[in-house]
């Protein structure tokens, strides 16, 4: 009920293109949904959070887009340049927590 | 002084042999969690410190242990290492007891255990 499940592991687009990646979660009480990106030999870095009350939030190229009731989010990534290269990780937590839940992330590749 | 340092950036340790971990956090954080990352997985909570006491802690066994100063800086101790404990070691600091917004990760220690 802990584990947050993302897809796919990996993840190739052509550069201009849609980059998509899905988390899907169990525990209902879960109330904030973050997405890290983590470059090679650094650590992840926060790049956009969403609560349960909103349905999608955007930030610049990137949209978290939120399903309350299938319990899944996804992050989109418009406009996919060479340098969002990374490693993304979707996570979630509760309320009271000390905790971020960190899903098996997915390595997004950007071919120009 | 900005950001999270961590050091060693690299360790090589032999299985049964205790090893330290650093962290120096930002300044005014004062709660630090530490998490292990394995090769291809996502990170993975091993505890939180809040004003220098536990404030939470994952499913990992009492050998991982760690301290927090008064001065943002902590470490993480492992005890009898195993090989499984390979993996890169992520400290994250945060303003507050709820201590998972804004965290400002840290780029890890590497550890191999052989």
């Amino acid at each position: 009920q802990q584990q947050v499940k993302q897809s796919p592991q990996s993840l190739i687009v052509q550069k201009g293109g849609i980059s998509i990646i899905n988390c899907a979660y169990e525990n209902t009480a879960f109330d904030y949904f973050p997405w890290y990106q983590q470059f090679p030999g650094k650590g992840p870095a926060l790049l956009i959070a969403i609560r349960p009350d909103v349905s999608e939030k955007k930030e610049g190229r990137f949209t978290i887009s939120f399903n309350k009731s299938a319990k899944q989010f996804s992050l989109h990534i418009m406009d996919s340049q060479p340098g969002d290269s990374a490693t993304y990780f979707c996570a979630a937590s509760t309320q009271g927590a000390q905790k971020l839940v960190f899903g098996q992330g997915t390595r997004l590749t950007i071919n120009p | 002084e900005t950001g999270v340092t961590q050091s060693p950036t690299h360790l090589i340790k032999t299985r049964g042999q205790q090893v330290t971990l650093r962290c120096s956090s930002q300044s005014g954080h004062n709660t630090v969690s530490w998490y292990q990352q394995a090769l291809g997985q996502g990170p993975q909570f091993i505890f939180q410190y809040y004003r220098e006491e536990e404030n939470g802690r994952g499913n990992f066994p009492p050998r991982f242990s760690g301290l927090q100063f008064p001065n943002y800086s902590s470490e993480l101790n492992v005890n009898a290492l195993e090989l499984d404990d390979s993996a890169l070691y992520l400290c994250a600091s945060t303003v507050g007891q709820r201590g998972y917004y804004g965290y400002t990760f840290g780029s890890g220690t590497r550890l191999t255990v052989v």
